[in-house]
């Protein structure tokens, strides 16, 4: 079995400081995890994903996440956010078998001016 | 250029009204899967498929039919729609059946309203 909690549903930072997105996963199998980003009225989109190289795995759009599996966590984070940032991301977990990804339930980022 | 195309985008429909929603992708992948959106839920899946002629439930099937007869098309059937299906819903490809390191492609989704 396998799940994903994303820490927090909404996150407000103000533009050009950094972005930190929390995200603890759980699985019984060696996980793939993956970052990915939903505009307002758009599909998902991959930001960047960890499949056992390195531990530190960078993205688009400056974003990236370090896999630590004492922690179990995967946090997502970016130096300094920009306006076009403003989305909802969710943290992904894929472990062995077929049904292939479980969802976070998402977190909102607001940037502010 | 490479896509997952969902139709329609948005749909209104009544209780009972059989309706089906379409799902095709470009990139001969042999994995394809339904999700449906809910807020605070995240997304969650519905059916799968590892191939042609072959489906498997997800989490939540309730409600929902799904076949695959060509590799492209993976079309998500409602036979007795009820209110509490109204969601946003995603067709997803990846390459590989198993999927587990593979790049999911999502398309741009379809809203549903059941009144």
């Amino acid at each position: 079995a396998q799940s994903v909690t994303q820490l927090d549903s909404h996150v407000s930072v103000s533009e050009g400081t950094p972005v930190l997105l929390r995200c603890n996963y759980s699985s019984s199998y060696s996980p793939s995890l993956f970052w990915y980003v939903q505009h307002p009225n758009k599909g998902l989109q991959l930001l960047l994903k960890y499949t056992s190289a390195a531990t530190l795995v960078k993205g688009i759009n400056g974003f990236e996440a370090e896999f630590k599996k004492s922690e179990t966590s995967f946090h997502l984070t970016k130096p300094s956010a920009h306006m076009s940032d403003a989305a909802e991301y969710f943290c992904v977990v894929s472990g062995a078998g077929r049904r292939a990804l479980t969802f976070g339930s998402g977190t909102r980022l607001q940037v502010q001016p | 250029e490479a896509q997952v195309t969902q139709n329609p985008r948005y749909l209104i429909t009544v209780t009972g009204k059989k309706l089906t929603v379409t799902c095709s992708q470009n990139m001969n992948h042999e994995y394809m899967s339904w999700y449906r959106q809910d807020p605070g839920l995240g997304l969650r899946q519905i059916y799968y498929s590892m191939n042609v002629e072959v489906t498997d439930k997800g989490d939540v099937p309730e409600g929902y039919k799904v076949s695959r007869k060509e590799k492209r098309n993976f079309p998500l059937i409602l036979e007795s729609p009820s209110p509490n299906q109204t969601s946003l819903y995603f067709c997803a490809s990846s390459l590989t059946p198993r999927g587990s390191t593979d790049t999911q492609y999502f398309g741009p989704g379809t809203r549903l309203t059941v009144l």
